[in-house]
């Protein structure tokens, strides 16, 4: 069984390129949240998906950034036009549908993104 | 929204106890959750608490107070790999995070 799976696990983008970060969820588990983490600080949530839905998108910058979750294959983070302040560590997180059991949300190992 | 305050270091010695507050002002409050992340790696579960009182998972405990906005995790009997940063996390629907606790241990 298969944990959360982000790849790429590093990425080196140069200043106005994009980036796009995949987040393959746990078999069985149809939310998708995606969190970013800046060094030495805690994580901050970006957004929230459903397959084909976001339900929360409150934590995502207005511009360059976007996200979805298709019916088929992984959920994707979009950085459109990256600059130096996007560097930070992408964290994935994924629950069932019903998140009413301890331990249920699953982080992936996450996105090094480093932008030059 | 969400507003979750810990202490930002704490120091303790290799077989002692360590206690990290954790206070929250939330709309909405559907469990406390302590994750545990070792540098450069993905967060770890380490408890879960929706009602009020002490959950016991080994060295590793977590008490939580509704009324108070409150939760702490005790580590016992520390061992140096017990150095990492500790999160606690409030759901309402959506996991919302602290900062985190960077607990240090020395021999």
């Amino acid at each position: 069984n298969a944990g959360v799976m982000q790849n790429p696990r590093h990425l080196v983008r140069r200043r106005g390129q994009e980036a796009r970060l995949r987040c393959s969820p746990m078999k069985g588990h149809s939310h998708v949240y995606w969190y970013r983490q800046l060094p030495e600080e805690g994580l901050k949530f970006m957004v929230y998906l459903q397959k084909e839905n976001i339900i929360d998108e409150s934590g995502m910058p207005k511009e360059r950034f976007s996200a979805e979750f298709p019916k088929e294959g992984p959920s994707i983070l979009r950085i459109q036009q990256v600059v130096r302040g996007d560097s930070a560590a992408y964290f994935c997180a994924s629950s069932p549908p019903n998140f009413d059991r301890p331990s249920e949300a699953f982080f992936g190992q996450g996105t090094r993104l480093t932008v030059v | 929204g969400q507003n979750i305050d810990q202490p930002t270091e704490m120091t303790a010695t290799e077989g002692a106890i360590v206690q990290i507050n954790c206070t929250y002002q939330t709309s909405g409050f559907n469990g406390l959750f302590w994750y545990q992340q070792h540098a450069g790696e993905a967060p770890t579960f380490l408890s879960y608490n929706v009602l009020d009182g002490l959950e016991e998972k080994g060295r590793f405990s977590s008490f939580l107070s509704r009324s108070k906005g409150y939760s702490y995790l005790l580590l016992k009997e520390l061992q140096m790999k017990d150095s990492a940063s500790y999160l606690c996390a409030v759901r309402d629907y959506k996991l919302s995070f602290g900062a985190g606790t960077t607990v240090t241990v020395r021999a």
